[in-house]
């Protein structure tokens, strides 16, 4: 099993650029959880899907859409990058809301 | 405002010694949970607990839901335990977890 994969793993773009990052797990988890991880910050909640089908705002939701594919796929877009978008971002799942969270490797992103 | 509350920011220790990370959080929860981010940057999950104390190895995690706190225990610390300690909360309102911004631990040989 792979657990929790995204891609790409390392992305420069320029102001008002867009993209997409994408997540897949394969432990048939329910919800799955965008963040974002700034230094000197705690991870935070971007976006989250609760279950197929569903998704919900989390604490910095502004900037971003996501797309709940199908039971494995989470994608985040970021429509018009911005340098306040610089970041490391992370994708987790988990098997119900509020369990064990399993965390994919992380894609740093910069903005210039 | 922060949810979650972690002490020390950073700490260092000789080989061998006895580790304590401290938690505080001010929200409702379902379930505290203790990860470990090593220097490469992947996260792995190390606990979660809603009651009394988990041991896993030379890890012990507790927490104490009157007081809204948990401590992470690291006994006979090695240099291989040098990574940064992130305490979470999964709230008990919402779908929403929240974050300490993490503990740096060195353990030097």
């Amino acid at each position: 099993n792979a657990g929790v994969t995204q891609t790409p793993k390392f992305q420069v773009l320029k102001t008002g650029q867009s993209m997409t990052l994408q997540c897949a797990q394969d432990m048939n988890h329910n919800s799955m959880y965008w963040y974002r991880q700034d230094p000197g910050m705690g991870l935070r909640l971007i976006y989250y899907s609760a279950s197929e089908g569903t998704t919900d705002k989390g604490e910095v939701p502004n900037g971003y859409n996501v797309s709940r594919l199908n039971k494995r796929e989470f994608s985040l877009r970021l429509e018009s990058a911005a340098p306040s978008q610089t970041s490391v971002y992370f994708c987790a799942s988990t098997l119900t809301v509020g369990d064990e969270q399993f965390f994919g490797p992380g894609t740093r992103l910069t903005v210039l | 405002k922060n949810e979650v509350e972690q002490s020390p920011q950073n700490l260092t220790a000789q080989e061998g010694e006895f580790i304590t990370i401290n938690c505080s959080y001010s929200v409702g929860i379902s379930a505290l949970h203790w990860l470990q981010q090593h220097p490469g940057g992947g996260i792995v999950s190390l606990f979660m607990l809603s009651s009394g104390k988990k041991k896993h190895g030379r890890l012990i995690a507790t927490i104490n839901i009157q007081e809204k706190h948990s401590s992470l225990h690291i006994t006979a610390s090695h240099p291989r335990d040098s990574a940064v300690y992130i305490c979470a909360v999964s709230t008990n309102t919402g779908n929403q977890f929240y974050f300490g911004t993490g503990t740096s631990l060195t353990v030097i040989p």
